[in-house]
């Protein structure tokens, strides 16, 4: 069964600090996929990065980054001089690969991150 | 139109109604989904829909009855609902594969059940 585990629930900081979003996963599968999603006030899940199991580069898009980690089962994200507008529900999601999985996909609890002017 | 959208975006109705939840994606997708998400509880996925058939249902109450007429389009009708299914009803879709594929998600309908 595939778990994903978002440890922090609310993280507030003060804007232009740098913060990390955990995300640790659980998986038998040899691939897979992880997801990171933003989610404003308004509802929206918008979508931010999809990682395969077999890509362990890490990323750089702006003043977002992701750190994959296959040795520590691990996909977090590191948002670099923050700002108010990044004030927002952060999710990360796996789904597995196989006809079966098709569609499915396991997301964590999510983290409240609240940047402070 | 673009992305996927919902409508309505808010709702209220009283236990006896019945009101119906829309969904529409101008992706070509061929996958649709419903996701339920209530305060302080992580997003539950209800039911899927793959060109159309309906591939999971998530042990969802029969008080919630999903369609999906055509690939582009997903219903989600409600009738004697309780208290309880208060909640943000988000609609997502994607592409239709062998798993991994990304989901894209509309702004939701913020239910009130009095």
């Amino acid at each position: 069964a595939q778990k994903v585990t978002q440890a922090q629930t609310e993280i507030s900081v003060v804007e232009k600090e740098d913060v990390t979003l955990d995300c640790v996963y659980e998986t038998r599968d040899t691939t897979y996929y992880l997801f990171w999603y933003k989610q404003p006030p308004s509802g929206e899940l918008v979508f931010l990065i999809r990682r395969n199991s077999f890509d362990e580069q890490n990323e750089i898009s702006g003043r977002y980054s992701w750190n994959f980690q296959k040795s520590t089962s691990s996909f977090n994200f590191t948002i670099t001089a923050s700002q108010v507008v990044d004030s927002a529900v952060y999710f990360c999601a796996l789904s597995e690969a196989g006809d079966t999985n098709a569609g499915k996909s396991t997301f964590g609890d999510g983290t409240t991150l609240t940047v402070k002017p | 139109e673009t992305g996927v959208t919902q409508t309505p975006r808010h709702l209220v109705m009283g236990m006896t109604n019945k009101k119906s939840l829309k969904c529409e994606q101008h992706l070509g997708h061929n996958a649709m989904y419903w996701y339920k998400q209530s305060a302080k509880k992580p997003l539950e996925l209800m039911f899927v829909y793959n060109f159309k058939e309906q591939t999971e249902n998530n042990s969802v109450p029969s008080r919630f009855s999903p369609e999906c007429p055509n690939s582009s389009h997903l219903f989600l009708h409600l009738h004697t609902l309780q208290p309880e299914d208060s909640a943000l009803y988000l609609c997502a879709s994607s592409q239709t594969g062998a798993g991994g594929e990304t989901q894209y998600f509309g702004p939701g309908t913020r239910l009130l059940v009095l």
